[in-house]
């Protein structure tokens, strides 16, 4: 069965503490997306990346940065943590998008509180 | 600018009972269109898509959506709702790029 593992469920750090996200994909996907999900606003893009060490701004990039040294692997960055960044964040991936009409593979997610 | 709209927050139904769930869109052309689902605690899961063709699309667990163009709707119906379903439903589109826009959920309740 197909995967994307998100290797911490749930996190708390504390305001100024730099936080890391991983995520890891089994399918040898070439896309990969992080999600921000905060109630009554859905779901929200910070970046995506298309291959290994490329990435691109989604919708909310700001206080984050990516990181995609393999194929597999796409990691999220809160370089100072904020109390504002306390959400679920999705990870999930796909193959090729050039069409539009590919099918996003969700991990479980991760709960960050920042205090 | 292109978005999707989840009109209703919450709903609640009773066992057995019909379930429509609305979503609209705002795109320049036909965009591609999802519905996921998302059980407590859980990732996404996609329940069915709409590329191009038929515009009633049957998923998995029972449900299907209707795609209006003339209406911009996309919505996800099942005529009789298990306890099971109870979750929270996202609607989504995307165009010729990747980048998948979310409305912003509509949460079921189910009552026995």
């Amino acid at each position: 069965d197909v995967k994307v593992t998100q290797s911490s469920r749930y996190l708390v750090k504390r305001t100024g503490e730099k936080v890391f996200l991983e995520c890891v994909q089994d399918m040898d996907h070439e896309n990969m997306f992080w999600y921000r999900q905060d109630p009554g606003l859905g779901l929200r893009l910070i970046y995506f990346s298309y291959d290994v060490k490329m990435k691109e701004k989604g919708d909310i990039p700001e206080g984050y940065s990516v990181s995609r040294e393999k194929k597999e692997r796409f990691s999220l960055i809160l370089e100072s943590a904020s109390t504002n960044q306390t959400s679920m964040y999705l990870c999930a991936s796909t193959s090729d998008t050039r069409s539009g009409a590919n099918v996003l593979t969700f991990g479980a997610g991760s709960r960050l509180t920042v205090l | 600018a292109q978005s999707v709209t989840q009109p209703d927050i919450h709903i609640t139904v009773s066992e057995g009972a019909s379930l429509e769930l609305r979503c609209n869109y705002s795109y320049g052309a036909t965009p591609y269109l999802f519905w996921y689902v998302q059980s407590p605690g859980q990732g996404l899961q996609l329940l069915l898509k709409y590329f191009s063709g038929d515009t009633l699309v049957q998923g998995i667990k029972g449900f299907e959506a209707e795609f209006k163009r003339s209406q911009s709707s996309f919505n996800l119906r099942k005529p009789s709702v298990h306890w099971s379903d109870a979750a929270e439903y996202f609607c989504a589109a995307t165009g010729t790029a990747s980048k998948l826009t979310f409305g912003t959920g509509t949460r079921l309740q189910v009552t026995l």
